[in-house]
């Protein structure tokens, strides 16, 4: 069985410094991984996602997030926060050959503060 | 570009009455998925269609039913609504031949139940 883990629920930054959002995943096999970010009363959109190719995959609006298997983690990192990237960010994983499920984490609500 | 839409957006109920959430996508995606969100608990998915005509549960089925109406319409009802199915709703849809299975998510159905 495979599982995701959000290392933190909340995190809080000042606009203009990096953004860390941690995440951990359990799989027997390597799974592909994805970042979502939900604006407020919005539908979950695609950040960026990692599909066995380069281990640091850059996604939308500044956004990238590094492959590491030997930590299994696919942490997302931006290096200068905007007041808009304030929402909630979910780390997703589908395990290779498994048809259609994904397997969400429990999402990291990030701040952003002026 | 309307993409997956949801309907209604919001919607209170009263303990044991009934209701079929409206999910329809216009990108001719094969699979369409109903997923709940919680609190600290990510999304979790209640029903996938993997393609016309099939219908799987997920995991957290019970108290849902689901019909594939057409290509692009996937509707999720409550048959007899519990206050633990308080929660938000949300439908997205993939393609089939995406072997990465990228979902697209609508923006969601607000739903309390008395």
């Amino acid at each position: 069985a495979q599982s995701v883990t959000q290392l933190d629920s909340h995190v809080s930054v000042s606009e203009g410094t990096p953004v860390l959002l941690r995440c951990n995943y359990s799989s027997s096999y390597s799974p592909s991984l994805f970042w979502y970010v939900q604006h407020p009363n919005k539908g979950l959109q695609l950040l960026l996602k990692y599909t066995s190719a380069a281990t640091l995959v850059k996604g939308i609006n500044g956004f990238e997030a590094e492959f590491k298997k030997s930590e299994t983690s696919f942490h997302l990192t931006k290096p200068s926060a905007h007041m808009s990237d304030a929402a909630e960010y979910f780390c997703v994983a589908r395990l290779r050959g498994s048809a259609r499920q994904l397997t969400f984490g429990s999402g990291t609500q990030l701040t952003v503060l002026p | 570009n309307a993409g997956v839409t949801q309907t209604p957006k919001f919607q209170v109920l009263k303990t044991g009455q009934s209701m079929t959430l409206q999910c329809a996508q216009d990108m001719n995606h094969n699979s369409m998925y109903w997923y709940r969100q919680d609190p600290g608990m990510g999304l979790r998915l209640i029903y996938y269609s993997a393609s016309e005509g099939t219908t799987d549960k997920g995991e957290v089925p019970n108290g849902y039913n689901v019909s594939r109406l057409n290509k692009r319409e996937f509707s999720l009802r409550l048959e007899s609504a519990a206050p633990s199915q308080t929660s938000v709703y949300f439908c997205a849809s993939s393609d089939l031949q995406d072997l990465e299975n990228i979902q697209y998510f609508g923006a969601g159905t607000r739903l309390s139940v008395l």
